[in-house]
C-alpha cells in the first residue's frame, strides 16, 4: 500500500525561526515521485517541489530546502527564517506511475509575527 | 500562462440535487485530475481524464462522474447530493509525457460545495 505520513498536525513558530516539516512515505515501488504543496487560506494547492526516487540530491530554493533520504523513507521540508506569509497548510504527496497522488494529512504552519 | 481555472468558486445546493463543476486546464495540458478535500478524509483522488478518456478512478460511488472535452476542459458531476459531499473540489492539470504519466500537477483554486 502507498502511504504518506505527516505526523505534525499543527506547528507554531515565531517569525524568523527555522522550522522543519516531516514527511515519511511508504511504497513498494522502486520508481516513485515525491512532492510538496502549499495550501494557503485561499485553498489553491501551490506546487513547491518534485523529487524522483532515483535522485536523492537535496534541494535548496531560497529559504526552502528539502532533505530526501531513501534509507529512512523521508522527505522533510525546512523553511529557514520563517515569515508570516509562510503560514499555510503544507502537504507531502507520493505518486507512482498513474498520475494519482497519495497525499499526507497536511501540517498546518502558523508563523507568529 | 494562465493557471488552472475552476468555476464556480462557491456553490450551495440541497440534498438530492445534482451539481456540475467545471475546470479549464493550463494551456497545452492534456490531463485533468479531480480531488475532493474534506476535514475528515483529507485530499482524496476522484478521477483523471486524458484525451477525453477516464484513465484512473478513485474509490467514489457512481454518483460522481466526469468528462473531458476535446479542448481538455473537464467537468465533474455529482448526482443525488448528500450532506457528506460538502467539500472543496480541486482540479489539477498536467502535461503528461509519452513515456508515462507522472508529470507535475498544477492545481486550481477549487470549488467549495456546500450541501444543505
Amino acid at each position: 500500500a502507498q502511504k504518506v505520513t505527516q505526523a505534525q498536525t499543527e506547528i507554531s513558530v515565531v517569525e524568523k525561526e527555522d522550522v522543519t516539516l516531516d514527511c515519511v512515505y511508504e511504497t513498494r515501488d522502486t520508481t516513485y515521485y515525491l512532492f510538496w504543496y502549499k495550501q494557503p487560506p485561499s485553498g489553491e494547492l501551490v506546487f513547491l517541489i518534485r523529487r524522483n526516487s532515483f535522485d536523492e540530491q537535496n534541494e535548496i530554493s531560497g529559504r526552502y530546502s528539502w532533505n530526501f533520504q531513501k534509507s529512512t523513507s523521508s522527505f522533510n521540508f525546512t523553511i529557514t527564517a520563517s515569515q508570516v506569509v509562510d503560514s499555510a497548510v503544507y502537504f507531502c504527496a507520493l505518486m507512482y506511475t498513474g498520475n494519482q497522488f497519495y497525499f499526507g494529512t497536511g501540517t498546518s504552519l502558523t508563523v507568529i509575527p | 500562462k494562465a493557471g488552472v481555472t475552476q468555476t464556480p468558486r462557491y456553490l450551495i445546493k440541497t440534498r438530492g440535487q445534482q451539481v456540475t463543476l467545471s475546470c479549464s486546464p493550463i494551456s497545452g495540458h492534456r490531463s485533468v485530475s479531480w480531488y475532493q478535500q474534506t476535514p475528515g478524509q483529507g485530499l482524496q483522488f476522484l478521477f483523471e481524464y486524458f484525451s477525453e478518456t477516464q484513465r484512473n478512478k478513485g474509490n467514489f460511488p457512481g454518483r460522481f462522474s466526469g468528462r473531458q472535452f476535446s479542448n481538455s476542459r473537464s467537468e465533474m458531476n455529482v448526482s443525488t447530493l448528500e450532506l457528506g459531499d460538502s467539500a472543496l473540489y480541486l482540479c489539477a492539470s498536467s502535461l503528461t509525457g509519452s513515456t508515462g504519466y507522472t508529470d507535475t500537477q498544477y492545481f486550481g483554486p477549487g470549488t467549495r460545495l456546500t450541501v444543505l
